[in-house]
């Protein structure tokens, strides 16, 4: 089946900076990518649809400003939280429908996000 | 509302058939019923979808109901690698996975 890699895997950093979290679909090639994040023990939460070459679409109450998303190609979409605060903390997950409807989704790894 | 309705959790001995039940009561005639599974700290796994036949997979089976009201995931030799959350997912309009509570299956040896 298809791949998809997240780096990094896991990250620690302290309140105020910045994270960015890359998801890749490694052998093939992805117009649109979902950001999720799920904290303990919870379901998946959608984030935003990611789509290459244009601005990525936020699900509602999520903050446009605070989570950018850049898909800058085809195989290739970044989250960056930006002034990371505690409840930031999280595991996010990208994943990237591939073939035709009804899409089979590929998932990342995750990345487990901690804000000290 | 598009969510699916399933067992918050269900145990299972190993090397024996599992059965994970979904109810998606509002489906419309379009609507494919997708299946995904989450082993702890992973991204999720898909499993299996269908539209209104039986479908059969390397992984499982997934039975669909014939007025599509509800679905059956068929694990049909569980092992302790089965343990993980199963969602039982309908797909949107715009093709985004709307995600419920999923069953957590216990795999007992």
């Amino acid at each position: 089946g298809a791949v998809v890699s997240q780096h990094p895997s896991w990250v620690i950093c302290k309140s105020g900076t910045s994270v960015k979290i890359e998801c890749r679909s490694l052998d093939f090639q992805a117009t649109t990518m979902f950001w999720y994040r799920q904290f303990p023990k919870q379901s998946l939460m959608l984030m935003a649809t990611s789509n290459e070459g244009s601005k990525a679409t936020y699900e509602q109450g999520v903050e446009k400003d605070k989570f950018l998303i850049n898909h800058a190609s085809l195989t290739l979409s970044t989250l960056t939280v930006t002034s990371a605060h505690p409840e930031d903390s999280s595991f996010y997950i990208c994943s990237a429908p591939t073939g035709g409807f009804p899409y089979e989704q590929y998932f990342g790894p995750g990345t487990r996000l901690t804000v000290t | 509302d598009a969510k699916t309705t399933q067992p918050n959790s269900m145990e299972s001995n190993e090397e024996e058939p599992v059965h994970l039940p979904c109810n998606h009561s509002t489906i419309s005639g379009t609507d494919y019923i997708h299946w995904y599974r989450q082993l702890p700290s992973q991204g999720p796994e898909y499993v299996i979808h269908g539209l209104t036949s039986n479908v059969n997979n390397r992984m499982a089976s997934l039975a669909i109901a014939e007025d599509r009201k509800s679905s059956t995931l068929i694990l049909h030799r569980a092992t302790l690698r089965d343990a993980a959350v199963y969602y039982c997912i309908k797909m949107d309009s715009n093709y985004q996975l709307i995600w419920g509570a999923g069953t957590k299956l216990i795999i007992k040896p």
